[in-house]
């Protein structure tokens, strides 16, 4: 069975510093890998994706993504945090046998200025 | 082009009663899914939907149902609902290749209806 651990349910961070959130997962097969990103009363806009083509994931405004199998994760990065970057972050995984994403609990990011 | 649209965006409705929800794919799409977001809780998938047929359901009751028309809209059914039905529902289409369903198709979400059961 598949799933997705987000370790931190709340990262609080300066702006201008650099992001981390972290994501593990665990699944039988070589899965894809997603990030979501939610800002409040809105709905869900994709980050990146991993689809197996290389293992440094580059998405929009300026976050990557790193697939380390080895280690089962895909960790979220960002070089500096930008007050516009406050939101939750869905990490997600999905197989070719499901039809379905199967989302993270989410990590709340917090820019303080 | 348009997004994903989704009606109503807010809807309060009473224990027992019935609520239809609707969505409307981004142009060229014909895959839909539903997915319930429970206040603090990340996305469930309900259903995916693909060329009106249903093409999966997660562990929802019977009361919710769905289908998906001929152009590619769809709707989302619950019937008598429940004080825990309450969450933001979400709606996302994605585009589907020669090959069928894979995973690396990108799921664009809508802005969702937000449902309180009072």
């Amino acid at each position: 069975a598949q799933s997705v651990t987000q370790l931190d349910s709340h990262v609080s961070v300066s702006e201008g510093t650099p992001v981390l959130l972290r994501c593990n997962y665990s699944s039988s097969y070589s899965p894809s890998l997603f990030w979501y990103v939610q800002h409040p009363n809105k709905g869900l806009q994709l980050l990146l994706k991993y689809t197996s083509a290389a293992t440094l994931v580059k998405g929009i405004n300026g976050f990557e993504a790193e697939f380390k199998k080895s280690e089962t994760s895909f960790h979220l990065t960002k070089p500096s945090a930008h007050m516009s970057d406050a939101a939750e972050y869905f990490c997600v995984v999905r197989m070719d046998s499901s039809y379905k994403l199967i989302f993270g609990s989410g990590t709340r990011l917090l820019v303080r200025p | 082009d348009a997004g994903v649209t989704q009606s109503p965006t807010h809807l309060i409705k009473t224990r027992g009663q019935h609520v239809t929800l609707r969505c409307s794919p981004i142009s060229g799409h014909k895959s839909v899914s539903w997915y319930q977001q429970v206040l603090g809780q990340g996305p469930q998938f309900i259903f995916q939907y693909y060329e009106k047929e249903e093409r999966g359901r997660g562990n929802f009751p019977d009361r919710f149902s769905a289908r998906q028309f001929p152009n590619y809209s769809s709707e989302l059914n619950v019937n008598a609902l429940l004080l825990g039905d309450s969450a933001l529902y979400l709606c996302a289409s994605s585009s589907v290749g020669s090959g069928g369903i894979r995973s690396t198709d990108t799921q664009y979400f809508g802005p969702g209806t937000r449902l309180t059961v009072l």
